[in-house]
């Protein structure tokens, strides 16, 4: 049983650089969810798909932040012109089709921008 | 607004015996509500979650969580600790009114630490 994949797993760049992200979902999951954590707090929502349609962002998400998940398998998170404020895991998740699904949580990405 | 509160940013118990970690929280409508445990520079894992019906939950590694309407809560529990469950726990909810988002709302965290 595969579970949710995240690659990288750290990621150190400097202020201005672009990053981008990528989540591999559990297989069969329809549903795509990224979240940002920074330390001591809990995960905060960005957005999520359901197939390759983005169904909401948050309010966190700026300009500077797109998602994607062509054929709806991967998803890839970018950030451009980082910025300090970015520092941060970013989480991804994965669930079946319906309203009482779990969701499962990829290792994340780390994110340090010096 | 939704929201979600752990009030304990960590809780001792010694191994053997029954530990809680606390959640209470604040939606507009009905609840879905989980919980997850997270290990040091590991993603989130769940744990289990209450949709409906029996207000006692079972769930992974021996947790269970009690939904309590009127007082809004959620609490975590285990009958008896062992020093493997010591990590970071986190509670969510979703508010399954309205327009539906599937987004979790999360709690700031509860450290766990067993000690032998």
């Amino acid at each position: 049983d595969t579970g949710v994949s995240q690659n990288p797993r750290h990621k150190i760049t400097k202020r201005g650089q672009n990053v981008t992200f990528r989540c591999d979902p559990i297989s069969e999951h329809n549903r795509l969810y990224w979240y940002r954590q920074t330390l001591g707090q809990g995960p905060e929502f960005l957005t999520y798909f359901q197939n390759e349609a983005q169904l909401e962002k948050s309010r966190l998400l700026s300009d500077r932040f797109s998602a994607e998940r062509p054929k709806g398998s991967f998803s890839t998170l970018e950030i451009q012109r980082t910025e300090q404020g970015d520092s941060a895991m970013y989480l991804c998740a994965s669930s079946l089709t319906g309203p009482n699904r779990a969701q499962y949580f990829g290792p994340g990405t780390r994110l340090l921008v010096l | 607004a939704q929201s979600v509160a752990q009030p304990e940013d960590q809780v001792n118990v010694a191994e053997g015996n029954p530990l809680t970690v606390k959640c209470t929280y604040s939606v507009s409508g009905n609840p879905y509500l989980f919980w997850y445990v997270q290990y040091p520079n590991r993603g989130l894992q769940f744990l289990l979650k209450y949709i409906t019906g029996d207000n006692l939950v079972k769930g992974s590694y021996g947790f269970e969580a009690e939904f309590n309407k009127s007082q809004t809560s959620f609490h975590l529990k285990k009958p008896s600790a062992l020093v493997s469950d010591s990590a970071l726990y986190f509670c969510a909810v979703r508010d399954i009114s309205g327009d539906s988002s599937y987004k979790l709302i999360f709690g700031s965290g509860t450290r766990l630490l067993v000690r032998p």
